[in-house]
């Protein structure tokens, strides 16, 4: 899991609050990918990016969820303005492959109040 | 769409014994599928893949799936159970281009002495 280093790994923020989760990838992906997992939801694919483009968003839930990929080195989701049912574990993951393998990081824990 | 099935929320297992976790899946075209495991407050790791050859397929820490082609299943097995093989399992399927998997509901194995 070295590959994928994510922060904050818990956050605890107020409703309407901005977000911000980040995320490290190693290099040689080709692929990286935003999941978002709840009890209720299971996960859910947000959005993906290849070779930094933003390829697909459907998943991204409301116009107050936002993602960038501005080099091969980091991304970051962003919820503005927070609500609690926004609270949740989100994970970055990675391809390095044409495969389909996944390397996810360890998660951000978002609790909104 | 592709999708897959875990019809199981949890499966029980005396160390020892055989597991299975169950998977089923629907695609239309030759699929790419995957089982990872989650363990407590830690991102998704990667169990194995079946993407064509052998029907039987073997992965990290023992583990094995047998790709059932008339069946449209997907069920990963593991011949001696251990306790520290008590986790959260989940089937994914690769569906449409760049790497994007979708993921089953997942089931929560429980190994007991």
């Amino acid at each position: 899991d070295a590959g994928v280093i994510q922060s904050p790994r818990h956050e605890v923020t107020e409703m309407g609050q901005e977000v911000t989760l980040r995320c490290k990838p190693i290099s040689g992906h080709n692929s990286l990918f935003w999941y978002r997992q709840t009890m209720m939801r299971g996960l859910e694919l947000l959005i993906y990016f290849n070779n930094n483009v933003p390829i697909d968003d459907s998943g991204m839930p409301e116009d107050r969820f936002s993602a960038k990929m501005p080099n091969a080195s980091f991304s970051t989701l962003k919820i503005q303005p927070s609500e609690p049912r926004d609270s949740a574990v989100y994970f970055c993951a990675i391809s390095l492959s044409g495969t389909g393998e996944l390397f996810f990081g360890e998660g951000s824990r978002l609790t909104v109040l | 769409a592709q999708s897959v099935a875990q019809p199981e929320d949890q499966v029980n297992v005396a160390e020892g014994n055989p597991l299975t976790v169950k998977c089923t899946y629907s695609v239309s075209g030759n699929p790419y599928l995957f089982w990872y495991v989650q363990y407590p407050n830690r991102g998704l790791q990667f169990l194995l893949k079946y993407i064509t050859g052998d029907n039987l397929v073997k992965g990290s820490y023992g583990f094995e799936a047998e790709f059932n082609k008339s069946q449209t299943s997907f069920h990963l097995k593991k011949p001696s159970a251990l306790v520290s093989d008590s986790a959260l399992y989940f089937c994914a399927v690769r569906t449409g281009g760049g790497n994007k998997l979708t993921f089953g509901t997942g089931t929560q194995l429980k190994v007991e002495l």
